[in-house]
């Protein structure tokens, strides 16, 4: 079975606080994805990632920043957390346009 | 834009009735669809996709879903839920520059 891990599942930090979400696969899948799920808004894609250090912005970029140094881990970096991000983050990876999810972890920015 | 419209934010059901999530796409091309869920405190999993081939799909746990190309719909059907189907059901479709497209969710609350 595939399996995603995220390195938290709840998390609470300050306002401006820089905040690392990571995100491990473990089935060589080279595409991986951060996604914010938000009631009534479904999930929308902050960044993904197609191979080790390429990146591409996805619907909502802003105020995020993503690291792929490796295949199996994919960072999202909030830098100065802001309140308006408070939020579920979703990690994926994919293979064949299947996406395989991670428990997520459960941001509030205080 | 490609989107993905599901139509009920919020659906609640007496255990054993017959239910039907719709989906409608908006992408012409040839598309790969999904309907994912997420049970309370569980992560997003695949239920079911159709990429090809017969357009009735047949997924986990007894439910269905029918790919009508010239309705753009992928509507998720089971013919009757329990307690354990409440959930939040997604559907997804892959665009054109092969990016998952997800629609808002529907919250299905199934009364025991």
């Amino acid at each position: 079975d595939v399996k995603v891990t995220q390195s938290s599942r709840y998390l609470v930090k300050r306002t401006g606080e820089k905040v690392f979400l990571e995100c491990v696969q473990d089935m060589d899948h080279e595409n991986m994805f951060w996604y914010r799920q938000d009631p009534g808004l479904g999930l929308r894609l902050i960044y993904f990632s197609y191979d080790v250090k390429m990146k591409e912005k996805g619907d909502i970029p802003e105020g995020y920043s993503v690291s792929r140094e490796k295949k199996e881990r994919f960072s999202l970096i909030l830098e100065s957390a802001s309140t308006n991000q408070t939020s579920m983050y979703l990690c994926a990876s994919s293979f064949s346009n299947e996406q395989f999810f991670g428990p997520g972890t459960r941001l509030t920015v205080l | 834009a490609q989107s993905v419209s599901q139509h009920n934010h919020h659906v609640i059901l007496s255990e054993a009735a017959s239910l039907e999530l719709g989906c409608n796409y908006s992408y012409g091309g040839t598309v790969n669809l999904f309907w994912y869920v997420q049970y309370p405190g569980q992560h997003l999993q695949l239920l079911l996709k159709y990429f090809s081939g017969d357009p009735l799909v047949k997924g986990i746990k007894g439910f269905e879903a029918e790919f009508i190309k010239s309705k753009f719909s992928f509507n998720l059907r089971k013919p009757s839920v329990q307690w354990s189907d409440t959930a939040e059901y997604f559907c997804a479709v892959v665009d054109s520059n092969y990016q998952l497209i997800w629609g808002a969710g529907t919250k299905l609350i199934i009364k025991p």
